[in-house]
C-alpha cells in the first residue's frame, strides 16, 4: 500500500524556537496533502490543505503565519511551527492523497510527529 | 453541536466478543463514511469506507451506514487482543482528492486475552 513518512517522529524544543516537520509520500505522487493536529484523547483536527505548487488553505482558527506550510513537490510537504509555545505541544499528523479515476480518493496517513515545547 | 459524535469509551471486551462501535453525524449531505484504526502514537489507517447507506463486510469487520438516522456502525467479530486500538469514524462530503475528512473523537477499545 501507499506509504507516507514523517520526520522527525518526536521533537522537543524551547519556547520561542521554530520547528520544521517533513511529510513525504514514498511510493506515490500526492496532489494534495493535509496537516492535522491531535491533542490527547481528542480527535484529529484538520489544520490545512495544501496542493502542490499553490498556497495552503487553512481551517478557521488556524494561524497561517504561525503554521507555515510548503508543498514544493508532489512527494514533500513541510509544516513549520514558528515561535512555538507550550500550547503548541501536540501530535501532528500529515496525510497524502492522489487524484485518481475512482470515486473515492483515500488519504494515507503518516505516523505522526510528537512536538513538545518546553 | 459537533458534526460527528462518537463515544470515547474506553470499551473493554473479552477476546472473541463481538464489538459494536457507533457514531452519529449531523449533516445529511455527507456521502462517504470511513472507519480508521489508530494504534497508540501512530497515524490512522483506513479499515473500510462506505458510500451512502448500506453494509460492507471485510473479514471480521462490518460497516453499516443508516443515512435516515445519520448513524454509522462498525462491528468486529471474534475480537482479538491485536484489535486493541482507538477506532475513529470519519465522513466527507465527496470522494474527491481535496474533500476534507471530519473525524469523530475516537473510541478506545481494549480486547482482553
Amino acid at each position: 500500500g501507499a506509504v507516507v513518512s514523517q520526520h522527525p517522529s518526536w521533537v522537543i524544543c524551547k519556547s520561542g524556537t521554530s520547528v520544521k516537520i517533513e511529510c513525504r509520500s514514498l511510493d506515490f505522487q500526492a496532489t494534495t496533502m493535509f496537516w492535522y493536529r491531535q491533542f490527547p484523547k481528542q480527535s484529529l483536527m484538520l489544520m490545512a490543505t495544501s496542493n502542490e505548487g499553490s498556497k495552503a488553505t487553512y481551517e478557521q482558527g488556524v494561524e497561517k503565519d504561525k503554521f507555515l506550510i510548503n508543498h514544493a513537490s508532489l512527494t514533500l510537504s513541510t509544516l513549520t511551527v514558528t515561535s512555538a509555545h507550550p500550547e503548541d505541544s501536540s501530535f501532528y499528523i500529515c496525510s497524502a492523497r492522489v487524484a485518481g479515476p475512482t470515486s473515492y480518493n483515500e488519504q494515507f496517513f503518516g505516523p505522526g510527529t510528537r512536538l513538545t515545547v518546553l | 453541536q459537533k458534526e460527528v459524535e462518537q463515544d470515547p469509551g474506553p470499551l473493554s471486551v473479552p477476546e472473541g466478543a463481538i464489538v459494536s462501535l457507533n457514531c452519529t453525524y449531523s449533516n445529511s449531505a455527507f456521502q462517504y463514511f470511513m472507519w480508521y484504526r489508530q494504534y497508540s502514537r501512530k497515524g490512522p489507517e483506513l479499515l473500510m469506507y462506505t458510500y451512502s447507506s448500506g453494509n460492507k463486510e471485510d473479514g471480521r469487520f462490518t460497516a453499516q451506514v443508516d443515512k435516515s438516522s445519520k448513524y454509522i456502525s462498525l462491528f468486529i467479530r471474534d475480537s482479538q487482543p491485536s484489535d486493541s486500538a482507538t477506532y475513529l469514524c470519519a465522513t466527507t462530503l465527496g470522494g474527491g482528492a481535496t474533500n476534507k475528512l471530519i473525524f469523530g473523537t475516537g473510541t478506545l477499545l481494549a480486547v482482553q486475552p
